[in-house]
């Protein structure tokens, strides 16, 4: 059971905009500790795609996007493509577990 | 997008000890504000936070492991190492070895994860 939660799966059709959320608690999320966000294409380390909740490394392109709000976080990928299909998780900071991930999220294309 | 070199055995029997190294090229592991890190992925699942080794060798562990890792650094190397004891089946996953790079001020709540090791498949089986 992951400290925060999210979807186990979601889809979309190309072009298409998906949001993956991220639901943690006041130990983490809520007290105003930040989310960064990792994408793990099939049989690869995970890459860091957005720091800061909001924040996108170089390299990055700019249909992805993230948001934070009270005890949750959001994902956002516009203009869905087939090299999008991976899993995706959260990870932020925790007062009583430390660093901490989400289960996960597998992003299917149509 | 590999950035750190990890190297160590695929397979380890019950009860021995799991030993890898992750080396960090064209860097030091004793300069900055960094965290070297191991994480790992059993498979089909989720990521989970092993342990980490500040710049200054000073070390923390996840509390679900403590009792069984050690994190070292070897600055002449440029490398840090893992070492899992009293291993079982529930310890077969993929290992990372990842930087933690420190942003704002703050301590530990003030990391995020921007290069990683190509992964080790660490099986425990006799």
């Amino acid at each position: 059971q992951s400290v925060l939660t999210q979807p186990p799966s979601v889809s979309g059709a190309p072009g298409q905009r998906v949001i993956i959320s991220c639901t943690g608690s006041s130990s983490n999320i809520g007290a105003g500790f930040d989310v960064h966000w990792y994408q793990q294409l099939p049989g690869t380390s995970p890459k860091l795609i957005i720091y800061r909740n909001s924040n996108r490394p170089s390299g990055v392109p700019d249909r992805f996007s993230g948001s934070k709000s009270d005890t949750s976080a959001s994902l956002a990928i516009t203009g869905l493509q087939a090299e999008d299909e991976a899993d995706y998780y959260c990870q932020s900071y925790d007062s009583l577990s430390d660093w901490v991930f989400g289960g996960g999220t597998k992003l299917t294309v149509l | 997008q590999a950035q750190l070199q990890q190297s160590g055995p695929g397979l380890v029997k019950p009860s021995q000890t799991l030993s890898l190294t992750c080396t960090v090229p064209g860097g030091s592991i004793s300069s900055g504000s960094y965290y070297w890190t191991w994480i790992r992925q059993p498979a089909g699942k989720g990521l989970e936070w092993i342990g980490r080794m500040y710049t200054s060798g000073s070390t923390n562990y996840n509390p679900s492991l403590k009792s069984r890792v050690t994190i070292s650094g070897d600055t002449s190397k440029n490398q840090f190492s893992l070492k899992l004891s009293s291993v079982t089946a529930a310890d077969t996953a993929v290992y990372y070895c990842a930087r933690a790079t420190h942003y704002g001020s703050g301590t530990y709540y003030r990391y995020y994860f921007d290069y990683w090791g190509q992964g080790t498949l660490v099986t425990v089986s006799s």
